[in-house]
């Protein structure tokens, strides 16, 4: 079945570091992809609407200049956080929409733990 | 603007025992409606999924999920629960395709042996 591949798993940085996070549609092409952050016990907050060749639309209070996307292909989502702070550190979770898939459920990454010290 | 509810936060079952998880929707019109499940620091498995037609739906791992319009419900059942089950389980509902998916704020499962 379709997979979406989520790289890296779980980082550990310094604060003040630059994370990049990769979502990557591996059998199927996807104008639009899907950035949640995920806090612990609680559930999925969608951040950014993400669309191949064209800026990403972000949700209410999400900080765009923090959370950096870009969606440079049919394939690729990336999602770089920016001066990484303790209060980045959480659980962020790609997904994506397959062209010419209408009716058909978005697919997940299996998303990424950042930890930032 | 479209929301979802899972009234409970948290429930609590015996092996063997039925089990039902209550999600209810807010929207104008009958949105895609999902169940995903979460294992603890995991990723998100897809139970099941509505997109229209019959509306019994039939999911992986046995559960099952009855879409009724008039309540704007979207429930989930099982029953007979596996120790395995334990898990947070969380309604979805996207208005369309390639539109964003809305999460409910989840139900924590847990099983007693």
């Amino acid at each position: 079945g379709a997979v979406v591949s989520q790289h890296p798993s779980r980082v550990i940085c310094k604060s003040g570091t630059s994370v990049k996070i990769e979502c990557r549609s591996l059998d199927f092409q996807a104008t639009t992809m899907f950035w949640y952050r995920q806090f612990p016990k609680k559930s999925l907050m969608l951040m950014a609407t993400s669309n191949e060749g064209s800026k990403a639309t972000y949700e209410q209070g999400v900080e765009k200049d923090k959370f950096l996307i870009n969606h440079a292909s049919l394939t690729l989502s990336t999602l770089t956080v920016t001066s990484a702070h303790p209060e980045d550190s959480s659980f962020y979770i790609c997904s994506a929409a397959r062209v010419g898939g209408r009716g058909q459920p978005q697919h997940f990454g299996d998303g990424t733990r950042l930890s930032i010290l | 603007a479209q929301s979802v509810t899972q009234p409970d936060i948290h429930i609590t079952v015996s092996e063997g025992a039925s089990l039902e998880l209550r999600c209810n929707y807010s929207y104008g019109a009958t949105p895609y409606l999902f169940w995903y499940v979460q294992s603890p620091g995991q990723g998100l498995q897809l139970l099941l999924k509505y997109f229209s037609g019959d509306t019994l739906v039939q999911g992986i791992k046995g559960f099952e999920a009855e879409f009724k319009r008039s309540q704007s419900s979207f429930n989930l059942r099982k029953p007979s629960v596996h120790w395995s089950d334990a898990a947070e389980y969380f309604c979805a509902v996207e208005k369309t395709s390639y539109d964003k998916v809305i999460f409910g704020p989840g139900t924590s499962l847990s099983v007693i042996p």
